[in-house]
């Protein structure tokens, strides 16, 4: 079974700065997709950015970047220009490019934004 | 374009009794995975219904059971809850044939005494 792993429990960040969190997964399929999500607290879980893995290119979405490497299976996410709003738990997650396309998730990030 | 909701967004049972939770997928979205998250914890994958069928399924017991509907919502029922059912439980919909992403209902919280 595939497995996600973050290893930083909680982040803190202050604001306008930048900050990466961390994720590495494990799987011997080469075609899947990776995904971050914020779940902030009214707990909706709300997608920042997603990274098919045939693609070498970095995904970014404004402020919003990753750090893909497929060879050391990490993918890290990095939140420039870091703004009061971010403060949320983040989750990484890993998904199948075949068979049934559901999510699994790491435990999570706290992140905090120091005004 | 209306986004994934659910119903309730709280509920108390008590332990031996059951509950149906209730989602409703986004327009155009024909498929619909359940998560369930404990507190402190990632999601994890109940399981997903396609066109009104099962397509897939996590580590979760038989009386974890759910329905997909022709208009693509859906209903998650678990019986004779346990006190390690107190969970948020997500509901997420998507276009499965294009492989797209999943997104997310604002979850149903079940706290089980």
């Amino acid at each position: 079974a595939q497995t996600v792993t973050q290893s930083q429990p909680e982040m803190s960040v202050q604001e306008a700065e930048t900050v990466t969190l961390s994720c590495t997964y494990d799987t011997s399929e080469s075609d899947y997709y990776l995904f971050w999500y914020k779940q902030p607290p009214s707990r909706q879980m709300i997608l920042v950015i997603r990274q098919e893995a045939y693609k070498q290119q970095n995904a970014t979405e404004n402020r919003f970047s990753v750090n893909f490497q497929k060879a050391a299976k990490s993918f890290s996410l990095k939140i420039s220009d870091s703004q009061l709003g971010d403060a949320a738990m983040y989750f990484c997650a890993y998904r199948s490019g075949t068979g049934a396309n559901n999510l699994f998730f790491g435990t999570g990030t706290r992140l905090t934004v120091i005004p | 374009e209306t986004g994934v909701t659910q119903s309730p967004t709280h509920l108390i049972k008590t332990r031996g009794q059951q509950v149906t939770l209730r989602c409703s997928s986004q327009s155009g979205h024909n498929t619909v995975s359940w998560y369930q998250q404990a507190l402190g914890q990632g999601p994890q994958f109940i399981f997903q219904y396609y066109r009104e069928e099962e397509n897939g399924r996590g580590n979760f017991p038989p009386r974890f059971s759910g329905l997909q509907f022709p208009n693509y919502s859906s209903e998650l029922n678990v019986n004779a809850l346990e006190l390690d059912d107190s969970a948020l439980y997500l509901c997420a919909s998507s276009l499965r044939a294009s492989q797209e992403t999943q997104y997310f209902g604002p979850g149903t919280r079940l706290l089980v005494l």
